[in-house]
């Protein structure tokens, strides 16, 4: 059974804490992107990366981090420098080889700010 | 610069009528393009696609048309039906360059429009 994983579904950050959101994918997809909805907003583009050990910023990139270790794998971590994390976050991926292809979306992770 | 516009917030249609659902966009070199329907609190899902070489897409209930020189598409639902209701997003992509010498393939997502399909 094919798909993303997100983790967890709601996370609660305090001040000056740093909370890394989870995004896994056994769709064997070389792409991986992390995308942040704020209300009635569409989704703006964080990271992504196109292939192992490998990644780029995104339109929104300030006070976030990530990291692409492993291919099904792509964590984003929210650092303290972030001011407005409050957000619903999504995780995506796609073959990241062939032009004009889909990007596939987790469940998303809600984050709130204690 | 918003590059992808879904100018109608929401949208209210009765069940079994058709929905239609718009999108504009300004960047010419966009040449691919999806809908995604989305319910809260959820990731969003793939619906439709449409290359630019093609002005039309059709899938079951879904059709997709695509007017390059307006630079205009519209997601088509016939018949709609209350589990349609959600919100639509439009995205659109160009390939371009990295600096690593691939291609990449991001998003650009309009804002969404609310369906409401009355019963």
């Amino acid at each position: 059974d094919g798909g993303i994983t997100q983790s967890p579904k709601y996370l609660f950050r305090k001040e000056g804490q740093n909370v890394t959101l989870s995004c896994e994918q056994n769709l064997n997809h070389d792409a991986m992107y992390w995308y942040r909805q704020d209300p009635g907003q569409g989704l703006r583009l964080i990271y992504y990366s196109q292939i192992v050990n490998d990644f780029q910023k995104g339109d929104i990139a300030e006070g976030y981090s990530v990291s692409r270790e492993k291919k099904e794998s792509f964590p984003l971590t929210v650092t303290s420098a972030q001011k407005n994390p409050t957000a619903f976050y999504l995780c995506a991926s796609s073959m990241g080889r062939i032009l004009q292809e889909t990007q596939y979306f987790g469940p998303g992770t809600r984050l709130l700010v204690l | 610069d918003q590059q992808v516009k879904q100018n109608s917030p929401s949208l209210s249609v009765q069940e079994g009528r058709i929905s239609i659902l718009n999108c504009d966009y300004t960047n010419s070199m966009f040449d691919y393009f999806l809908w995604y329907k989305k319910y809260p609190a959820e990731g969003p899902t793939f619906l439709i696609s449409i290359s630019s070489i093609k002005d039309k897409n059709e899938d079951g209930r879904f059709t997709v048309f695509l007017n390059k020189s307006a630079k205009h598409l519209s997601l088509h639902i016939v018949p709609s039906q209350p589990g349609d209701s959600a919100v639509y997003f439009c995205a659109a992509s160009w390939p371009q360059k990295t600096n690593s010498g691939g291609s990449n393939y991001k998003l650009t997502f309009g804002k969404g429009t609310l369906l409401t399909v009355n019963p």
